[in-house]
């Protein structure tokens, strides 16, 4: 089930089961999004890429989807592994590489074995 | 392709002292370096963005003469935290642009003691 703690938000999942990670994004004319995994004390870990003239991309067990009339972003982790198990950020931007990217509030992933 | 390399990757400093950071791109060049601070549990908020040979651009709230930032090169840029206070202490990281997207250190945790 999903809890909302001081600051991030924290998912629980048992393993094997599918994930869904939400965010809301805050600029209507963001056109590029990342979703990316952060473990503890490490930097962010790209995990898939999504473009707003796009509705959904998939990857190796994840899938992003992109619901552009509501600002809303979700990522699906297939069959979860304890390996999941970490702080995921969506971050959104306008352009690419040469705009900062602006990262939503992050959600924490707790795979349960 | 595309790494940054940052270090250290740690730091305790006594209030009152400044400590550099360092932020090296290895195969490529980065003309853009985003830096971004962390706190515990929050989501990485921008700082600044630094250009290759030009004035960095901060955020709003960020002391530009307490962060000091310089990109003297295409594959290095600094970030000094002067004076630095206990309330410094924070996940430091940096994240260049690049052809396809971004790419980010592994962090700097810094404790100012």
């Amino acid at each position: 089930g999903e809890s909302v703690g001081l600051h991030l938000p924290t998912l629980s999942v048992q393993e094997g089961d599918n994930s869904i990670i939400n965010c809301a994004y805050s600029n209507s004319a963001s056109d590029y999004f990342i979703w990316y995994k952060q473990e503890s004390g490490k930097g962010p870990q790209f995990i898939i890429d999504i473009r707003s003239n796009m509705d959904k991309r998939q990857g190796q067990r994840v899938t992003v989807l992109l619901n552009k009339t509501v600002k809303h972003l979700s990522l699906q982790i297939a069959a979860t592994q304890p390996g999941d198990s970490a702080v995921y950020f969506c971050a959104e931007n306008i352009g690419r590489g040469n705009t900062p990217l602006v990262f939503g509030k992050g959600t924490r992933l707790s795979v349960i074995a | 392709g595309a790494v940054v390399s940052q270090h250290p990757s740690w730091v305790i400093c006594k209030s009152g002292t400044s400590v550099k950071i360092e932020c090296r791109s290895l195969d490529f060049q980065a003309t853009t370096m985003f830096w971004y601070r962390q706190f515990p549990k929050q989501s990485l908020m921008l700082m600044a963005t630094s250009n290759e040979g030009s004035k960095a651009t901060y955020e709003q709230g960020v002391e530009k003469d307490k962060f000091l930032i310089n990109h003297a090169s295409l594959t290095l840029s600094t970030l000094t935290v002067t004076s630095a206070h206990p309330e410094d202490s924070s996940f430091y990281i940096c994240s260049a642009g690049i052809l396809r997207g971004y790419t980010f250190g592994s962090g700097t945790r810094l404790t100012v003691v």
